[in-house]
């Protein structure tokens, strides 16, 4: 599976939109971006995923660029309860298909 | 709809003692995975079944974890002996297929002194 890169951390002021990043340059034909988030001390929670098109869910969107080489996760009004540590993951189709997490970006939400 | 559900929520034993978790994934579910996470990463993949079958066990360290999901259904994963470094929250996930989206158990929190 391709690997993704996220900066470490950000940070966004409560009501406004966070736009989180994800490269992933060497995603391949097949593999599908998923959105993941862990809040502190719960398990990772599913976000949003996609191939090539753009996605909305009552969560979030999901914006992948036309060369499939990055991604940007948006929340369009963040809340406090949205500080966490957002995964971005590239995962191929198919049989055997796994999520692979990365060490992920924390959001902090600011009031 | 009830979700994954994991047991114990906390485990504390000594090292070279022995452990096992348990895991009930949603109705349904064909997939079925355990994670490893340690303070401060994200979580590692140990296992991953389809059903009653192992798909991927590349990362599961052998010699002392093993796994096992009689009936396709609950699962159980052993630490025997069990290593400082093994503390840590073990996390159980299923998925209907291996291709939908993965529900995540709340995790077992491991310390071993």
């Amino acid at each position: 599976d391709a690997k993704t890169t996220q900066p470490p951390s950000m940070d966004c002021a409560e009501g406004r939109a966070a736009n989180l990043p994800c490269n992933h340059s060497t995603i391949s034909g097949n593999e599908y971006v998923y959105w993941y988030r862990q809040i502190h001390s719960q398990g990772p929670q599913y976000i949003i995923h996609g191939l090539k098109n753009n996605e909305t869910n009552e969560m979030a969107s999901l914006i992948i660029t036309e060369d499939r080489k990055s991604s940007t996760l948006i929340l369009p009004h963040a809340t406090l309860r949205d500080t966490a540590v957002y995964y971005c993951i590239v995962s191929k189709t198919g049989a055997n298909s796994k999520l692979t997490f990365g060490k992920g970006i924390t959001l902090s939400v600011r009031p | 709809e009830a979700g994954v559900a994991q047991s114990p929520r906390y485990k504390i034993i000594e090292k070279r003692q022995s452990v096992a978790f348990w895991c009930n994934p949603i109705s349904g579910h064909a997939t079925l995975y355990w994670y490893q996470q340690i303070l401060g990463q994200g979580p590692k993949l140990l296992i991953q079944f389809q059903n009653n079958g192992v798909v991927d066990d590349s990362q599961l360290p052998k010699d002392r974890f093993s796994a096992e999901r009689l009936k396709g259904v609950d699962s159980t994963l052993k630490i025997q002996p069990a290593k400082l470094e093994d503390s840590a929250v073990y996390l159980c996930a299923s998925s209907f297929t291996q291709q939908s989206e993965a529900f995540f158990g709340q995790g077992t929190r491991l310390t071993v002194v």
